[in-house]
């Protein structure tokens, strides 16, 4: 999984409680992704790290928010959880925006 | 709206045959086209990467090809073994005006079975 790790891998939470996500690098990628992934669904941008304090909107961003304070790592928060963020969840990194992304092993997160 | 579509849902083959599978795109503008493959439990594998100009690329067993006149790549698998149970994702990019945006199929689930 070219030097991307995930965690938890997986995680089952009550809803209204806060979730953090943790994605970590050891190839030194500038760009840094988080999205999920649903039955009937592609996979989904939530939010995405061009560098450290750096980070921007995807399409699917409402009740996340992400921080990135290290090259290595990528936090995703779920503020409050709620069911339809039932969902596994995938980072992948790349080292420029148009090229190749490695995907992470996924978090699979339950909210009940 | 940028929109991938890949055909068929599902195929299941036997061991040692061949199988094609399809995709058709409206992004614009294109920058390059990707195919991945994802086994269960999984994060997605990158297979092949191609740009405008290149119509065919392998990557042993599996061949892309992708016709950008009519927005449509194919990804055909030669004597398949039981490994290549798996999904097989094809994501589009579109990169203009400063932006750029990935958007990716729902995947044809391949079973390969003995």
């Amino acid at each position: 999984d070219a030097g991307i790790t995930q965690s938890p891998r997986h995680k089952v939470t009550e809803t209204g409680t806060p979730v953090t996500l943790r994605c970590h690098q050891t190839e030194n990628h500038r760009y840094m992704y988080w999205y999920r992934q649903d039955p009937g669904h592609g996979l989904r941008l939530i939010h995405y790290s061009y560098g450290v304090k750096d980070t921007d909107k995807g399409e699917v961003s409402d009740g996340y928010s992400v921080s990135r304070s290290k090259t290595e790592d990528f936090l995703l928060t779920l503020e409050s959880a709620t069911s339809s963020q039932t969902s596994v969840y995938f980072c992948a990194i790349s080292s420029d925006r148009s090229y190749e992304q490695y995907f992470g092993p996924g978090t699979r997160l339950t909210v009940t | 709206k940028n929109q991938v579509e890949q055909s068929p849902q599902s195929l299941i083959i036997l061991e040692g045959k061949n199988c094609t599978l399809q995709c058709n795109y409206t992004v614009s503008p294109f920058s390059n086209l990707r195919w991945y493959k994802q086994d269960t439990g999984r994060g997605p594998v990158s297979l092949t990467i191609m740009t405008f100009s290149e119509n065919t690329k392998s990557n042993g067993r599996y061949t892309a090809t992708l016709d950008a006149d009519t927005k449509q790549s194919s990804l055909h698998i030669t004597a398949s073994q039981l490994s290549d149970s798996a999904s097989y994702i094809c994501v589009v990019s579109a990169s203009g005006a400063g932006s750029y945006q990935l958007t990716f199929g729902k995947g044809t689930k391949l079973s390969v079975i003995p």
